[in-house]
């Protein structure tokens, strides 16, 4: 049963367009969202967070975007750089520390 | 900056072999974590921790267990090495988090593990 889901394997995206990377969920109780970035050979590092009482988060080129009424998030690049090539994971939390990642989107910026 | 720290980036073993993957957090985190990935599933929860001597099954635990003797030190055990285990395997750590904020989880850089 997949709580958190990415259903785009792969996205590529011409340098200095938006990247737009989706997420859905099924469980209404998750109460803080996260995205990760992992390179190959590297852990994930985290990217930026949105709290389930809020709509949108910003952090620089970085937007998450949360719809609680679809369970649908969105990270979305602008502009996408050829370094922000790599996996992309989005991750819930359900009111404790642990957290339920989707299967990742790997994301490739073309210049 | 915190330093998660996994002690092999790579280990090949035999099948029934018992395989110890060690993690070390240098920032008093309280919560330490291991994951697999794996091809098209993501990250999978194979247990956490979140004290010493604590610790609690996550979402595939079956032929692993863990140990945490130490505050910085999250040990995982595969007690007799079966070749569908051969995956990456991610520890991370992370301070408690307090409502409404989140303290984001910090990685370590994966060890890989083969079992033949």
């Amino acid at each position: 049963d997949q709580q958190v889901k990415q259903n785009s394997p792969s996205l590529s995206v011409q340098e200095g367009r938006i990247s737009i990377l989706n997420c859905d969920y099924t469980n209404s109780m998750f109460d803080y969202f996260l995205w990760y970035k992992k390179y190959p050979a590297e852990g994930p590092t985290f990217l930026i967070s949105i709290s389930s009482i809020k709509d949108k988060n910003e952090d620089g080129r970085f937007t998450v975007f949360l719809n609680k009424s679809a369970k649908h998030l969105s990270l979305h690049i602008v502009p996408s750089q050829p370094g922000d090539s790599a996996v992309y994971f989005c991750a819930a939390r359900k009111l404790t520390d642990k957290l339920i990642f989707g299967t990742g989107t790997r994301l490739q910026v073309f210049p | 900056d915190v330093k998660v720290t996994q002690s092999s980036r790579y280990l090949v073993k035999r099948t029934g072999e018992k395989v110890f993957l060690e993690c070390v957090q240098d920032m008093d985190h309280e919560n330490m974590f291991w994951y697999r990935q794996d091809p098209g599933l993501g990250l999978r929860l194979i247990y956490f921790s979140y004290d010493v001597k604590m610790k609690e099954k996550g979402d595939i635990p079956e032929g692993y267990s863990v140990s945490r003797e130490k505050k910085e030190r999250f040990s995982l055990i595969l007690e007799s090495a079966s070749t569908n285990q051969t995956s990456m395997y991610l520890c991370a750590s992370s301070r408690i988090s307090s409502a409404p904020s989140n303290q984001p989880q910090h990685f370590g850089d994966g060890t890989r593990l083969s079992i033949l």
